[in-house]
């Protein structure tokens, strides 16, 4: 099965400053790669995705990253703010099943 | 959330008791999946259903059990089969189950067992 892993566990930002989480996976025959952001007592809210014909994907201050031949993706976030702190998943699908980083634990210091 | 429900937020359970989870959509979706959360850990998958009066075990199914009546609904019991049940319980959907289908999550049910 597939085998999602996720780095920093923990990441601590000045604001204004970039973020950088990062997966690897190691399924091959997975193509689709979302993010999710988790608030304290909330579930999981999707913020951005790739599929796997794509190399790169922006949406405002967030972009996620590609690299199918060493079958790893990236969430990069710009100019951090105080509401980007939270809990950020990565996750790969293969077949029906999302399977989940162990999560990364964002806190952006003002 | 995006049209999905959960109740209770919060739960609490005497051992030894079964106890219901409830998770209603109305995205017409036809997937609709259940996942466990523990803390410093990723989600991990108990059942899924791909449509009504259908569902599969995911990778945890021991000691939890579903059903899928209508297309709308999902409830999963906790049975006092579940050795460690205390945890946050997270109902998801999705068009269908195919590779590219994004999911969509409900706000969670944490179940304390007392």
């Amino acid at each position: 099965g597939e085998n999602v892993e996720q780095h920093p566990s923990t990441l601590s930002v000045q604001e204004g400053d970039s973020a950088v989480i990062k997966c690897t996976y190691s399924d091959s025959a997975s193509n689709y790669f979302p993010w999710y952001k988790q608030e304290l007592g909330k579930g999981p809210q999707l913020i951005i995705d790739i599929r796997s014909n794509v190399g790169e994907k922006k949406d405002q201050r967030i972009a996620v990253t590609l690299n199918k031949t060493a079958k790893h993706f990236s969430l990069h976030i710009t100019e951090t703010q105080p509401e980007d702190s939270a809990v950020y998943f990565c996750a790969a699908k293969d077949d029906y099943k999302l399977s989940f980083g162990a999560g990364t634990t964002v806190t952006v210091r003002a | 959330d995006g049209g999905i429900t959960q109740s209770p937020k919060y739960l609490f359970r005497k051992e030894g008791q079964n106890v219901t989870l409830s998770c209603e959509q109305n995205l017409n979706h036809d997937a609709m999946y259940w996942y466990r959360q523990d803390p410093g850990q990723g989600l991990r998958l108990i059942y899924y259903s791909q449509i009504v009066n259908d569902f599969q075990k995911g990778d945890i199914a021991e000691g939890y059990s579903v059903s899928r009546e209508k297309k709308e609904s999902f409830p999963l019991t906790v049975t006092s089969a579940q050795k460690n049940p205390t945890a946050f319980y997270l109902c998801a959907s999705s068009m269908g189950t195919g590779r590219t289908d994004e999911q969509f999550f409900g706000p969670g049910t944490r179940l304390t067992v007392l």
